[in-house]
């Protein structure tokens, strides 16, 4: 069984400032985790992903996640918000490349 | 890289009618797809799994009868929306893996359905 919940369905941040959206993930085997990207009326993007290896991954667009085994967690980062940012973000867990379970999604909006 | 197409994109009809929904992986084989759904401002919902040359699997409180699927080949999977109403309006996601270690789920661009 595997579970992912987001933590705030909206973050809203200024722009240039750190952007955290949260997820805590639990799995009953060894998890892939991943975040997507949304953006209104299209469909998923993939921003990164962690299967096994170097526990801090970066993905496209500046966004960089770590995977913390021991706090089950999986938060997103980016170091300065930017605009086009503005997004739905999805959490995702799979064990191993079967069915992925997403999290409820976090609506990241960028203040200018 | 891999890619999904999912087609079509966009499709607007009338209640009673049903709508087919395809899904291909373009370069490589998939014998196993998934179909997701999407309703407004919530978190995509794994409908169904799509099994090469066999039934699929549905998840709890799906109609199998509502929404039928046929993996006839290694490359397409279609999703038939029986006899659409308004509350099957949604975006309906298809994904597949490519079997390849480390290569993540590729996912098709989503079908808008909206039924009048």
């Amino acid at each position: 069984a595997q579970s992912v919940t987001q933590l705030g369905s909206h973050v809203s941040v200024s722009e240039g400032a750190l952007v955290l959206l949260r997820c805590n993930y639990s799995s009953s085997v060894p998890p892939y985790l991943f975040w997507y990207v949304q953006y209104p009326n299209q469909g998923l993007q993939l921003l990164l992903k962690y299967t096994t290896g170097a526990t801090l991954v970066k993905g496209i667009n500046g966004f960089e996640a770590e995977f913390k085994k021991s706090e089950t967690s999986f938060h997103l980062t980016k170091p300065s918000a930017h605009m086009s940012d503005a997004a739905e973000y999805f959490c995702a867990v799979s064990g191993g490349y079967q069915k992925v379970t997403f999290g409820t999604g976090t609506k990241l909006q960028v203040i200018p | 890289g891999a890619v999904v197409s999912q087609h079509p994109s966009w499709v607007i009809c009338k209640s009673g009618t049903s709508v087919k929904i395809e899904c291909r992986s373009l370069d490589f084989q998939a014998t196993t797809m998934f179909w997701y759904r999407q309703f407004p401002k919530q978190s995509l919902m794994l409908m169904a799994t799509s099994n090469e040359g066999s039934k699929a699997t549905y998840e709890q409180g799906v109609e199998k009868d509502k929404f039928l699927i046929n993996h006839a080949s290694l490359t397409l999977s279609t999703l038939t929306v029986t006899s659409a109403h308004p509350e099957d309006s949604s975006f309906y996601i298809c994904s597949a893996p490519t079997g390849v270690s480390n290569q993540p789920q590729h996912f098709g661009d989503g079908t808008r359905l909206s039924i009048l």
